[in-house]
């Protein structure tokens, strides 16, 4: 099975910071990589697929990069509404797995 | 507009069982895989299982492998979880959730139900 390890697990910023969150696999995975945003009590929210492609309604302000094993997501200007948590999936192959989270907060 | 709704979720002792329903409309659900992934309390994000389009293909997490049987009923546009010998890790929200491309498996999960949560505790 391939093991997603996301780094941090907690992250605190400030609006307007410019953040990175990291998700490395156990073996490389290609460009099969998603990335999820996921507010308390909601469900999650597709942003990235494929690594780097923007789902579509998700702001430019989202980005993602990698390839392989080593995966990130960027925000580049941290707004209010972004605080929330974050989880990186694999969908190389079954069993799909998903990353630990990164939970961003206020600073 | 695409739609999932969840139910069947409740209360159930240690050995208990369970069927989970997910009413998907809003697209045509016969061409999509479907999955169900779960949560925890205050945990992340687990997958459980994921059912192709005919049924012909049927995976599951370690976790459930034996215990929990995934379905659907393309005539009724509607998923299903049936959950078996169910244990206190079990206690989570469980989510359905649509694949992103028609006919293809292991595409991202574009839309997702609110979710129902099952308890197991004696």
């Amino acid at each position: 099975d391939i093991q997603l390890t996301q780094s941090p697990s907690l992250l605190s910023a400030s609006v307007g910071d410019r953040v990175t969150i990291t998700c490395r696999a156990s073996q490389g995975i290609s460009s099969y990589l998603a990335w999820y945003q996921q507010k308390p009590g909601k469900a999650p929210k597709l942003l990235i697929y494929a690594a780097s492609s923007l789902q579509s309604g998700v702001p430019s302000r989202f980005s993602g990069s990698g390839s392989g094993t080593e995966f990130t997501l960027t925000i580049s200007s941290l707004q209010p509404e972004d605080f929330a948590s974050y989880y990186c999936q694999q969908l190389n192959s079954y069993p799909l797995t998903f990353g630990g989270g990164t939970k961003v907060e206020i600073k | 507009e695409v739609q999932l709704v969840e139910s069947g979720g409740g209360l159930v002792k240690p050995g208990g069982s369970l069927r989970l329903s997910c009413a998907a409309s809003g697209f045509t659900f016969s061409s999509y895989c479907m999955n169900w992934v779960r949560q925890a309390p205050g945990k992340g994000l687990e997958w459980v299982s994921s059912i192709t389009t005919s049924s012909t293909y049927l995976y599951y997490a370690a976790s459930v492998r034996g215990r929990f049987t995934i379905s659907r009923d393309n005539a009724k546009n509607s998923l299903y979880l049936q959950m078996n010998s169910l244990r206190a890790e079990d206690t989570a929200v469980y989510y359905c959730a649509r694949d992103s491309v028609e006919y293809s498996t292991s595409s991202p999960l574009d839309y997702w139900g609110q979710g129902t949560l099952v308890t197991v505790s004696s």
